[in-house]
This record gives C-alpha cells, sequence and structure tokens, in this order.
C-alpha cells in the first residue's frame, strides 16, 4: 500500500491559463473522489468515480472543471480559463467498496495539489 | 440534508493537559462518523472511525471520540496531548448517496494549538 498519490504537489499559474492535476489511487480501490478545501474550511466535495464511471458531480464544479478517470485507474482533474478564486488546495482520496452493504473503507487521502492562480 | 458542525474554530492548550474537540452532527438516518487530523501541507489522515456497536471509539495516537446519539455529537479527546497534536482536526459524516456510495461531509475544522 503506497498511499494515494498527487502531482504536482504545488501549481502557480496566470489567470485564463489552464491546468492538470493527476492522482494515483491505492491499487485495489475501486472509488475515487476529489475535494476541494480554501484556507480555514473543511474539504468540500467535487466529484464521484465508481471505477471508470463519474456517479456524481458537485455543483461548485463549474463547466470549467473536468475531471476523467480512464480505464478506473488514475484520475486527472483539469480546470480551463483558470479565476484566482480557483485557488485552493485539491484533494484526491480513494476507498474500496464492500459489495452488498453500505459501508465503505474509509476514504483514504493524498497529499493534495495547491493551486494558485496569480 | 446531513451537515456537521465544529463548535470551536481554536482550541489553544497546554502541553500534557486534557482537550476535547467538538463535535455536532445532523442526519435524519444512520450515520457513520470520522474524525481526520491534518498536519500543515498535507492531505488527511484518518483518526478513528464510529460505524456501529461501542459508542466510546478508540483511535491512533491516544485519541478517542463517543458517539451520543441523543445529543448528535461526536467529540474527540485525548487525556495528554502533546506538542505534536498541533494540527488541524475534522469531524466528517458519511453520506449515502442515491447511487448507493458513500461520501463525506466535513465540518470546518478545529485547530489544535498545543503550547509547551
Amino acid at each position: 500500500d503506497t498511499g494515494v498519490s498527487q502531482n504536482p504537489r504545488h501549481k502557480i499559474t496566470k489567470r485564463g491559463q489552464n491546468v492538470t492535476f493527476r492522482c494515483d489511487p491505492i491499487s485495489e480501490h475501486n472509488r475515487l473522489y476529489w475535494y476541494r478545501q480554501t484556507l480555514g474550511q473543511g474539504p468540500e466535495f467535487l466529484t464521484y468515480f465508481q471505477n471508470e464511471a463519474q456517479l456524481e458531480k458537485s455543483r461548485l464544479l463549474s463547466d470549467r472543471f473536468s475531471a476523467e478517470r480512464p480505464k478506473g485507474s488514475f484520475s486527472t482533474l483539469e480546470i480551463q480559463r483558470t479565476e484566482q478564486g480557483d485557488s485552493a488546495m485539491y484533494l484526491c482520496a480513494s476507498s474500496l467498496a464492500h459489495p452488498g452493504g453500505p459501508y465503505n473503507s474509509p476514504l483514504h487521502f493524498g497529499n493534495g495539489t495547491r493551486l494558485t492562480v496569480t | 440534508a446531513q451537515s456537521v458542525t465544529q463548535l470551536d474554530s481554536q482550541v489553544p492548550v497546554f502541553e500534557e493537559a486534557p482537550v476535547e474537540l467538538r463535535c455536532n452532527y445532523s442526519s435524519s438516518v444512520s450515520v457513520y462518523l470520522f474524525w481526520y487530523v491534518q498536519y500543515p501541507n498535507q492531505g488527511l489522515q484518518l483518526l478513528l472511525k464510529y460505524l456501529s456497536g461501542s459508542t466510546l471509539v478508540k483511535g491512533i495516537n491516544g485519541f478517542e471520540a463517543e458517539f451520543n446519539k441523543s445529543q448528535t455529537s461526536f467529540h474527540l479527546r485525548k487525556p495528554s496531548v502533546h506538542i505534536s497534536d498541533t494540527a488541524e482536526y475534522f469531524c466528517a459524516v458519511s453520506v449515502l448517496s442515491s447511487g448507493g456510495y458513500n461520501k463525506l461531509i466535513f465540518g470546518a475544522g478545529t485547530r489544535l494549538a498545543v503550547h509547551p
């Protein structure tokens, strides 16, 4: 278990540029989540994947945001035409679903990608 | 809708003193409750979880929490804190979505500052 890996750790970009973040979940985990955390706040849910299927997107995820999880392994989160309000820590988490039950294993988080839009 | 309220944004405490970080939740259904810790510039690490059974849950690093259904609370406690416990602590409730999966709803966090 090498944990959830996120790259890059830090990204500084100018307003209007596009950025892409990558998340590699724990290998046997079939569920993957993206959260956003702004300063002084708890993480806010953005989107969720079950294997390669994106099953839920928060209203926080505007049209400028897109997430993919091809082949149900790693995931990418792209932000187009970045705005200063996009500055935040973007956290990825994964978990393993238990079939037939309501309980999932706890979410395991990566160290996040801190985005600064200047 | 489910929500989590952490009643204190900051808790200062001296080393070796006891501490309690308060968390209240609102939910109309059965809940799973979690406490996570976040050190600077890192992701969240699970401290402990309540799924069912005993209402007193023990976690890592000497922390424990008590689930109180009548008061809808899940307060985190440690009898004697260390400088290394200085971090942000998040309480979270697991919400069962219509799609049959769980997602976490987090509180705003409590900053624990341990002073020598």
